[in-house]
């Protein structure tokens, strides 16, 4: 029974790159979430969604984030012309549909900009 | 905007002690309560959620809530080593949105 899946786990990217996360939900989970977790910070809420449907961007940076879960394939958090500051760690995780919110994280994708 | 506060620690127990781990939260609607235990370099793994007043136990852990004054916290009993991690309290966002609001964390470290 796999669970949460990301990849890449480690990114490394210049400035001005662009790097793409991506993350494939648990198996009969229909919602994802992206969070992000900077060095000696918390766990930030970045965006959710369901297929073809992005319900809650309010994480998200006004520029240079977007993201995806397209009908087929895995849900992508792209994140064009990077910054250093833009190095952390991010989580994807998955829910089924239903209240309480049990949501599952992912390995993580470390992102680090040089 | 709701808010999680933890202490942040760190707090180091004796192997066989009892850890307490506390949480408060600002918004009075809020509903369930989550922890999660995120060990150095991994992600974060769910323990224990909790919805209503009172005890929830599981196995070593227990996990209280007292809605009047706005707390939450986790009991774990018998602490071993293993148990050495980051405490992460949640609770979903205002407004019954779906995503997870986290405190900073608690780093608990157990001792042999």
């Amino acid at each position: 029974n796999a669970g949460v899946m990301q990849n890449p786990r480690h990114l490394v990217r210049r400035r001005g790159q662009e790097a793409r996360l991506r993350c494939s939900p648990m198996k009969g989970h229909s919602h994802v979430y992206w969070y992000r977790q900077l060095p000696e910070e918390g766990l930030k809420f970045m965006v959710y969604l369901q297929k073809e449907n992005i319900i809650d961007e309010s994480g998200m940076p006004k520029e240079r984030f977007s993201a995806e879960f397209p009908k087929e394939g895995p849900s992508i958090l792209r994140i064009q012309q990077v910054v250093r500051g833009d190095s952390a760690a991010y989580f994807c995780a998955s829910s089924p549909q239903g209240r309480p919110l049990k949501q599952y994280f992912g390995p993580g994708t470390r992102l680090t900009v040089t | 905007q709701k808010e999680v506060e933890q202490n942040s620690g760190p707090l180091s127990v004796p192997e066989g002690a009892i850890a307490s781990l506390n949480c408060t939260y600002s918004d009075r609607g809020s509903q369930s309560f989550f922890w999660y235990r995120q060990y150095s370099g991994k992600s974060p793994e769910l323990i224990m959620f909790i919805y209503s007043n009172g005890d929830k136990e599981d196995g070593r852990f227990t996990a209280q809530l007292n809605k009047a004054s706005q707390y939450v916290s986790l009991l774990i009993r018998d602490s071993q080593p293993s148990d050495s991690a980051t405490y992460l309290c949640a609770t979903e966002g205002q407004g019954g949105s779906e995503k997870l609001v986290f405190g900073k964390g608690t780093k608990l470290t157990v001792n042999p």
